[in-house]
């Protein structure tokens, strides 16, 4: 069964730290893998995608790499604003797959 | 700004009553997605289409219904509408290889 798991599952910093959020992956064969923000009851907005052939893009202060072959991504968020607190959700879409499985989310608070 | 359009935002109506989910993109994806949502919960997706006239069924077992007449337009109806059915609704659109994108979502109430 695919599946994608983030860790933490929640997590609060302080203003200012830069902190690195974790998608892990149990297939390799994977088409693209993109990283979402949500805010409390709304929809989701894309933050990057990145494709299997790439390791790594950027986005202002948000940088996501990708290591198929560890079956990670990770998030990497530099100097933490409390306007980033939301939770951040990962998508794999797979080789052979129909449709993204999406991680469970890891809920970010940013404390000023 | 998404081009991606839900309406409602907001529903409350009783039980029993017919409901239907609008969905809309001005970006000529052929890729359309529902997905269901409860609070601080993982996403469930429920019923998706390669284009038009193409609709299947999602992970999550549903009892709405879609349907994909225009590629532009793809709403999401329930027949008979039940508390269980208490959540919300986001769609989504996706070119081919591109960026999934989501509309606002719609939160429904069935009382």
């Amino acid at each position: 069964k695919q599946e994608v798991t983030q860790i933490p599952a929640a997590l609060s910093v302080p203003e200012g730290e830069n902190l690195v959020l974790n998608c892990s992956f149990t297939d390799s064969a994977i088409y693209n893998l993109q990283w979402f923000r949500q805010d409390p009851g709304k929809g989701l907005t894309s933050l990057l995608l990145i494709q299997s052939s790439q390791r790594e893009q950027t986005s202002g202060r948000l940088n996501a790499s990708l290591d198929k072959s560890s079956g990670r991504s990770t998030l990497y968020i530099a100097a933490s604003q409390p306007g980033d607190s939301a939770t951040y959700l990962c998508a794999v879409f797979y080789n052979y797959g129909q449709n993204f499985v999406f991680g469970p989310g890891t809920r970010l608070s940013v404390l000023p | 700004e998404a081009d991606i359009y839900q309406t409602p935002r907001y529903l409350v109506i009783g039980t029993g009553k017919k409901i239907t989910l609008e969905c809309s993109q001005t970006m000529g994806h052929d890729k359309m997605y529902w997905y269901q949502q409860d609070p601080g919960m993982e996403l469930h997706l429920i019923h998706y289409s390669y284009g038009v006239n193409s609709t299947e069924k999602g992970d999550l077992s549903s009892e709405s219904t879609v349907s994909r007449i225009r590629t532009e337009h793809f709403p999401l109806t329930l027949e008979s509408a039940r508390p269980s059915h208490t959540s919300q609704y986001l769609c989504a659109s996706r070119a081919f290889e591109g960026v999934l994108t989501f509309g606002a979502g719609s939160r429904l109430t069935v009382l």
